[in-house]
């Protein structure tokens, strides 16, 4: 089934590092590719998407490209801020954009 | 943006009694609303998926009886745990889909804590 995997956290970074997190998929068809974040105490918002092969999503200087080939879609920013801390979750749809199927969460302190 | 809430944040019950959890879309119409229950330091599973007036769908492994999903309007859906039980301890999220032409995008709240004694 289709499945998404990303990689384990927690990331520690000072603040202006860059950033790569880590997400591959198996699905079947061409799913439409996410990340989502998730601050202290909220709920879940769209980061980013990408909905073909070779899209590059981007948002708050973070960007993700859809690649077909190594069925990855990881999540780059140059250089990151202490609020940018959260978790980080890639995800695509399922079942013609009626589900969402999440990685596990990647989390991400950035310290000054 | 699009606002979900739910209710309550955290609960705390006894084994054996049943807890009921809102999830409001604030400022838009729900066609759709989804379930998901999230373990410490594990992904967001899905529950069901509920559609206004109808009955739920839910996934593979799910307990319909135990999980009792109500969406009776376009801004409100409930879950309720029936007979909880300490392994039912878990962080509970809804999310809420427009029913306009707003396609995929769901929007999540912030969450429900539940611990079971």
């Amino acid at each position: 089934g289709n499945s998404v995997t990303q990689m384990e956290g927690p990331v520690t970074l000072s603040e202006e590092a860059f950033l790569t997190i880590n997400c591959t998929y198996t699905a079947t068809g061409y799913p439409s590719l996410f990340w989502y974040v998730q601050y202290p105490g909220e709920g879940l918002q769209l980061l980013l998407k990408a909905t073909k092969a070779d899209d590059k999503g981007s948002n708050k200087g973070f960007e993700a490209t859809y690649r077909k080939e190594t069925t990855s879609f990881h999540l780059e920013k140059g250089s990151v801020q202490v609020s940018d801390s959260a978790v980080y979750f890639c995800a695509l749809t399922s079942g013609g954009y009626n589900k969402l199927i999440f990685g596990a969460g990647t989390r991400l302190a950035v310290h000054p | 943006g699009a606002v979900v809430s739910q209710h309550p944040s955290r609960v705390i019950c006894k084994s054996g009694t049943s807890v009921k959890i809102e999830c409001r879309s604030l400022d838009f119409q729900a066609t759709t609303m989804f379930w998901y229950r999230q373990f410490p330091k594990q992904s967001l599973m899905l529950m069901a998926t509920s559609n206004e007036g109808s009955k739920a769908t839910y996934e593979q492994g799910v307990e319909k009886d135990k999980f009792l999903i109500n969406h009776a309007s376009l801004t409100l859906s409930t879950l309720t745990v029936t007979s909880a039980h300490p392994e039912d301890s878990s962080f509970y999220i809804c999310s809420a889909r427009p029913g306009t032409s707003g396609g995929f995008e769901q929007f999540f709240g912030p969450g429900t804590r539940l611990t079971v004694l």
